[in-house]
């Protein structure tokens, strides 16, 4: 099955300064990375998601870049706000998955004001 | 605010009681999912169902028992739980099931924690 890693676990900067969270996974028929941000008492919520037939996607300060050959995708978060601090994690998933997600063990970013 | 609600948000039960989670959702997805979350770690899966039929079953204990009444609603009923099932436990919606369709982002209620006595 699939097997997904996250790094770092843990992400501590300054306002205004850019996050990178790295995945890497291990099936190489996964063809659909969605990024989720969970803040405290809350469930993951969607933040951008790519698809294989596309290297990178931005939505305002938030971008994500997959790159198919070495199997790796990241989200780059820029001018970070305080209210960007929460747990992020990363998932994949496949064609004739029934669309079950693999996670990442997810990323504890901060963001110092 | 979230398109998927989940009752009770807080639930605090004995070993030898029985009680039910709700989940609703209304944006006519046609899956709808269950995870364990445990604190620092990610989602675990416990159940799918597509269609209202149950796709997947992550080998979770039978004192853990899923129910799709309808496309909108799914239900956990609970019985004879352990200490360790404490957890917030999360229902998720997408369009699909995946399949024909391709994969479709999955949106996630607020979560019920649970904690057994």
């Amino acid at each position: 099955g699939e097997n997904v890693e996250q790094h770092p676990s843990t992400l501590s900067v300054q306002e205004g300064d850019s996050a990178v969270i790295k995945c890497t996974y291990s099936d190489s028929a996964s063809n659909y990375f969605p990024w989720y941000k969970q803040e405290l008492g809350k469930g993951p919520q969607l933040i951008i998601d790519i698809r294989s037939n596309v290297g990178e996607k931005k939505d305002q300060r938030i971008a994500v870049t997959l790159n198919k050959t070495a199997k790796h995708f990241s989200l780059h978060i820029t001018e970070t706000q305080p209210e960007d601090s929460a747990v992020y994690f990363c998932a994949a998933t496949g064609p004739n998955t029934g669309n079950q997600f693999y996670f990442g063990t997810g990323t504890s970013l901060t963001v110092i004001p | 605010d979230t398109e998927v609600t989940q009752t009770p948000k807080h639930l605090v039960m004995g070993m030898t009681n029985k009680k039910s989670l709700k989940c609703e959702q209304h944006m006519g997805h046609r899956a709808m999912y269950w995870y364990k979350q445990k604190a620092k770690k990610p989602p675990e899966l416990m159940f799918v169902y597509s269609y209202e039929k149950l796709s997947i079953n992550e080998s979770v204990p039978s004192r853990f028992s899923p129910e799709c009444p309808n496309s909108s609603l799914l239900n956990l009923h609970l019985h004879a739980l352990q200490p360790e099932d404490s957890a917030l436990y999360l229902c998720a919606s997408s369009k699909t099931g995946g399949g024909a369709g391709g994969n479709q982002p999955q949106h996630f209620g607020d979560g019920t924690r649970l904690s057994i006595l």
